[in-house]
């Protein structure tokens, strides 16, 4: 198994473009989900998913979309750049028995993007 | 919604000495509180967990203990070496995961 998989590494953009962040993961797993990690703020919960179809929000959803139309993919959208985007993206991806049941999380290698 | 505070932020000690991490939460329906290890530049991973019906878990060197009453759990590190040198989360969960702020340990030889 690859596990869980994000494209690209790394990725400079200009404030105001757009960009999709990819995430995938091989282990049937229902649950995914998308974290933004910062210097001294841990990691904090953008949107996630229990399953194809079905998205919500985290923490700190303003400034991206997701959507889930697979069990094995879930994309990150950045709708228009901001220096403040500026961050290390993780996606991660976990078993789950239903939404009050929590399993481990496992992360993908994280996605360095400055916006200039 | 939960919060999770994380002490202390950094933490040195020499090697052989034991660590401890200690966090606290703010929602009671919390039940699934993981611990990860991060290596700079790397992904964040799974070392211990334990859930609200546990009192304590230990694996090896590593324990954690949970105080439901009180809202607090903490990670035991004994018997520390240098490659234990990493950043600290821990997490608190009922479905959507919390994490702290992240605890930054060195070992020193």
């Amino acid at each position: 198994n690859a596990g869980v998989t994000q494209t690209p590494k790394f990725q400079v953009l200009k404030t105001g473009q757009s960009m999709t962040l990819q995430c995938a993961q091989d282990m049937n797993h229902e649950y995914m989900s998308w974290y933004r990690q910062d210097p001294g703020m841990g990691l904090r919960l953008i949107h996630y998913s229990v399953g194809a179809g079905i998205t919500d929000q985290g923490e700190v959803p303003n400034g991206y979309n997701v959507s889930r139309s697979t069990t094995e993919d879930f994309p990150l959208r950045l709708l228009s750049a901001a220096p403040s985007q500026t961050s290390v993206y993780f996606c991660a991806s976990s078993y789950s028995s239903g939404l009050a049941d929590s399993y481990e999380q496992y992360f993908g290698p994280g996605t360095r993007l400055t916006v200039t | 919604g939960e919060n999770v505070e994380q002490h202390p932020s950094t933490l040195s000690v020499q090697e052989g000495d034991s660590a401890v991490i200690k966090c606290t939460y703010s929602d009671s329906a919390s039940n699934y509180f993981p611990w990860y290890k991060q290596e700079l530049g790397k992904r964040p991973q799974l070392i211990i967990d334990i859930r609200s019906n546990v009192g304590e878990k230990k694996d090896q060197r590593i324990a954690v203990t949970l105080n439901k009453t009180a809202k607090h759990f903490s990670l035991h590190i004994t018997e520390t070496q240098p490659e234990d040198s990493a950043v600290y989360f821990c997490a608190a969960s009922m479905g959507r995961m919390r994490f702290g702020a992240g605890t930054r340990l060195t070992v020193k030889p």
